[in-house]
């Protein structure tokens, strides 16, 4: 069965830290890799995908995140993080499977704090 | 485009009942995901409708349910509620046309707070 795992569940930073949040996922054929954030009060709202093609995919609000097959890794970065960072954030990955195009398995999310 | 819309936004109800909860996708998208929200097991897989048929199914028993009408709007059953189905029951559709998934990916709801009492 596929799986995501989120490195760490809580990550506490200033402003201005830079950022990386682990995800690795267990499946070794093709997939679509996402990352999600969460707001509080707030629904889910997609940060970045990816597809196919350059592995290094940029998405809103200068988050980036690299895709890196041999390592099944996905990890998200942003150079430099600001109070309204402050979310949980989710690693997503579905399976390119037959008949499983809709199901995403989403990581146990990482909750991140930026102190003013 | 207007957002996935989910109805209602909160709602109380008492162990042994059954509830039903109704999701309103973007506008064009034909398909409609289910997904349980809980600080315990986060974000897991209920079922995927493509119209108006059930293409995925995650690991839930059978008190959770669903459909889909033909003009995409679905709703989730459940049935002899229990103290553990409290959660954040959140809906997302997609195109489900590969070019449209590359643009927009899955876009979710806000969410159907279920608290079971």
């Amino acid at each position: 069965a596929q799986s995501v795992s989120q490195h760490n569940h809580h990550v506490i930073l200033s402003e201005a830290a830079s950022l990386e949040l682990g995800c690795n996922y267990s499946y070794g054929g093709t997939v679509n890799l996402f990352w999600y954030v969460q707001y509080p009060g707030q629904h889910l709202q997609l940060l970045l995908k990816y597809f196919s093609g350059d592995p290094l995919v940029k998405g809103i609000k200068g988050f980036e995140a690299e895709f890196i097959k041999s390592k099944f890794s996905f990890n998200l970065r942003k150079p430099s993080v600001q109070w309204s960072d402050t979310a949980e954030y989710f690693c997503a990955v579905n399976a390119l499977i037959y008949n499983q195009g809709g199901k995403l398995i989403f990581g146990q999310g990482t909750e991140l704090s930026v102190k003013p | 485009k207007a957002g996935v819309t989910q109805t209602p936004r909160y709602l109380i109800k008492t162990r042994g009942q059954q509830v039903t909860l109704s999701c309103s996708p973007i506008s064009g998208h034909r398909s409609v995901s289910w997904y349980q929200q809980t600080p315990g097991q986060g974000l897991q897989f209920l079922f995927e409708y493509f119209s108006e048929t059930q293409r995925n199914k995650g690991n839930f028993p059978g008190r959770f349910s669903g459909r889909q009408f033909s003009n995409s709007r679905s709703e989730m059953n459940v049935s002899t509620l229990e103290l553990g189905d409290s959660a954040l029951y959140l809906c997302a559709s997609r195109s489900a046309s590969p070019g449209e998934i590359f643009f927009y990916g899955y876009t979710f709801g806000s969410g159907t707070r279920l608290t079971v009492v």
